[in-house]
């Protein structure tokens, strides 16, 4: 079936670090793929998303980019701050048919000043 | 414009007794979907529900229930409480569901405890 793989935490990094979380995924197909992210004590919310191989899907400093090749959807960012604390889920979902997101277990990020 | 609202935030009951959970999507969105978190397992899917049809359902117990609305407002119910349903349960909306962009909104949770 549908799966997601994320790297696991807890990730410390130090401010201005560089991060990288990394996702890979098994699936028959070209699912979407999607970066959420909870705060503490919040919801998640949608990060970035890509659709098709080869897409990159960028906010707040993050990117990701879809890569059918390695099936992978690695988060990046140059330089992370403390309030990039948080628990980050990579997701997919089939771009046809009324099927729900599937979601990673998530990898928890904490940096210090 | 309201975000997803649920209630109760926290809860606590007791092995065998039952929970109602509910959820308010944004306003004209038409799909809630729900997720059980736990530290172990992750995000794993419940149901969706879409024009008060339940449209998708994940690999839970029949204890696990749920129901839409005409107002989009759905609830989900879990009877027979035990240990491992101790967990934060998320609803998150969209405006269709599947055919559009996928993103959903979440709520903040509603947090079960049970003892």
């Amino acid at each position: 079936g549908n799966s997601v793989t994320q790297m696991e935490g807890p990730v410390t990094l130090s401010e201005e670090a560089f991060l990288t979380i990394n996702c890979t995924y098994t699936a028959t197909g070209y699912p979407s793929l999607f970066w959420y992210v909870q705060y503490p004590g919040e919801g998640l919310q949608l990060l970035l998303k890509a659709t098709k191989a080869d897409d990159k899907g960028s906010n707040k400093g993050f990117e990701a980019t879809y890569r059918k090749e390695t099936t992978s959807f690695h988060l990046e960012k140059g330089s992370v701050q403390v309030s990039d604390s948080a628990v980050y889920f990579c997701a997919l979902r089939w771009n046809s048919g009324n099927t729900p997101l599937v979601f990673g277990k998530g990898t928890r990020l904490s940096v210090i000043a | 414009k309201a975000g997803v609202t649920q209630t109760p935030r926290y809860l606590i009951k007791t092995r065998g007794q039952q929970v109602t959970l509910s959820c308010s999507p944004i306003s004209g969105h038409r799909s809630v979907s729900w997720y059980q978190q736990t530290p172990g397992q992750g995000l794993q899917f419940l149901f969706e529900y879409f024009s008060e049809t339940q449209r998708n359902k994940g690999n839970f117990p029949g204890r696990f229930s749920g129901r839409q609305f005409s107002n989009s407002r759905s609830e989900m119910n879990v009877s027979t409480l035990e240990l491992g349903d101790s967990a934060l349960y998320l609803c998150a909306s969209t405006i269709f569901g599947g055919g559009d962009t996928g993103e959903l909104f979440f709520g903040e949770g509603s947090r079960l405890t049970v003892l």
